[in-house]
């Protein structure tokens, strides 16, 4: 039973647009969510994270939203560009449980931003 | 500068065998983690580790073992390498602090023939 979904395999958009990023969780402790990207033969990095005490965090072009009574979350990168092409995987963990780092992944998403 | 290394990148054995991934962390991190990397998987839990002498078995632990002798090294030992442990190997270290993201090594590709 994946506790971490990202149900769209892939998603295509245009340079300059906007693309979200969906993700939904079903387990109800989790209160830390993060996203990490990835180049092919390269490992996962670390993107952007937010915590169940906030609805939104932004860094740069980048913004997580958290709707935790929908236990759901999206990314949305503005403006796409090319080198944003990677597999994005979204992740929970259940701190206050103490999972202490421990992280449940999705299953990824392939991003492709047409030039 | 810090780092997290893993060797070999690459590696071709046959059923049965038993295989080693070594992992090696500079950052001095308390926590380290093996996943495994498959098409319509995700990264998936096999083994973590809070400190030296602690191993704690992920979700997908069977036929996977590791050892941890200190900070530095999360060994990964396949007992009799199988078929189905043909995936990419990521090993990860992270602080104590749960807040601390997981920083990941370049991977491992193994090939069980």
């Amino acid at each position: 039973d994946q506790q971490v979904k990202q149900n769209s395999p892939s998603l295509s958009v245009q340079e300059g647009r906007i693309s979200i990023l969906n993700c939904d969780y079903t387990n109800s402790m989790f209160d830390y969510f993060l996203w990490y990207k990835k180049y092919p033969a390269e490992g996962p990095t670390f993107l952007i994270s937010i915590s169940s005490i906030k609805d939104k965090n932004e860094d740069g072009r980048f913004t997580v939203f958290l709707n935790k009574s929908a236990k759901h979350l999206s990314l949305h990168i503005v403006p796409s560009q090319p080198g944003d092409s990677a597999v994005y995987f979204c992740a929970a963990s259940a701190l206050l449980a103490g999972a202490n780092s421990k992280l449940t992944f999705g299953k990824g998403i392939t991003l492709s931003v047409r030039p | 500068d810090a780092e997290i290394t893993q060797s070999p990148r690459h590696k071709i054995t046959e059923t049965g065998r038993q295989v080693t991934l070594a992992c090696h962390q500079t950052w001095n991190h308390n926590n380290m983690f093996w996943y495994r990397q498959d098409l319509g998987h995700g990264l998936r839990l096999i083994h973590y580790s809070y400190g030296v002498q602690d191993t704690n078995k992920g979700e997908v632990s069977d036929g996977y073992s590791v050892s941890r002798s200190n900070t530095e090294d999360l060994p990964l030992t396949l007992e009799s390498a199988a078929s189905s442990q043909t995936s990419v190997y990521f090993c990860a270290s992270s602080e104590a602090s749960g807040l601390d993201t997981q920083y990941f090594g370049p991977g491992t590709r193994l090939t069980v023939l």
